[in-house]
């Protein structure tokens, strides 16, 4: 099976603008989850969906948001780009509903932000 | 709110040492799950724990679940340079779908 995929690896961007970041999950599996990560936060969770539906959100401002497809494919948002977002932000897919699932990470995205 | 703390956040070492990381919390989690990540990439799951006082092995690489479930531990015998990563602790709480509280890391370095 294909891993959890995410485009694009790297993005630059300055201050006030947005991007939107894409994660394809491994097949089969239909939650999707987002992570934030920084060398002074570590990894800090945003939100997650399953079945087009966001079930758990983080304690991150509305500018960033999310959203999941019919096929599992997940986006997230992030609009007024601020210097602090810059970040790896990934994404990891699991099988399961509950609270035991294994989550399996892709690559993730290296944003920027000048 | 959960969290979970790892120690110790770096550690450099001789190549064929023994080695051991802790990861701590005052909550009880329904699993936990150990890491590894290489720098510019994600996370890379070695194993899950679910069962108080369960005991995982990876080659080298044990694994232990407090009875409680409150902390875990992960020992590596005779490390070697290829052991050389940044290790995270990640919690599932009851009810918290989707959401893994991460410990901050141990970035381990071994030295041929």
């Amino acid at each position: 099976k294909a891993g959890v995929t995410q485009t694009p690896r790297y993005l630059i961007k300055t201050r006030g603008q947005q991007v939107t970041l894409s994660c394809s999950p491994i097949s089969g599996h239909r939650s999707v989850s987002w992570y934030q990560q920084t060398p002074g936060q570590g990894l800090q969770f945003l939100f997650e969906y399953f079945s087009e539906t966001q079930r758990n959100k983080g304690n991150f401002p509305g500018r960033f948001s999310g959203r999941q497809f019919s096929n599992s494919r997940s986006e997230m948002n992030v609009s007024t780009l601020e210097l602090g977002d810059s970040a790896l932000y990934l994404c990891a897919s699991s099988s399961l509903t509950g609270p035991l699932d294994t989550q399996y990470f892709g690559p993730g995205t290296r944003l920027t932000v000048l | 709110t959960q969290l979970l703390e790892q120690s110790p956040q770096f550690l450099s070492i001789q190549e064929g040492e023994n080695l051991t990381v802790y990861c701590n919390s005052s909550s009880v989690f329904s699993s936990l799950q150990w890491y590894r990540q290489e720098p510019g990439e994600g996370p890379v799951l070695l194993v899950t724990v679910v069962t108080g006082g369960e005991v995982k092995k990876l080659k080298r690489l044990t694994f232990q679940f407090g009875d409680a479930r409150k902390d875990s531990s992960l020992h590596i015998t005779a490390a070697q340079p290829g052991d050389t990563g940044l290790y995270l602790c990640a919690g599932s709480g009851s009810g918290n779908t989707g959401k893994l509280i991460f410990g901050q890391g141990t970035t381990l370095q071994v030295k041929p």
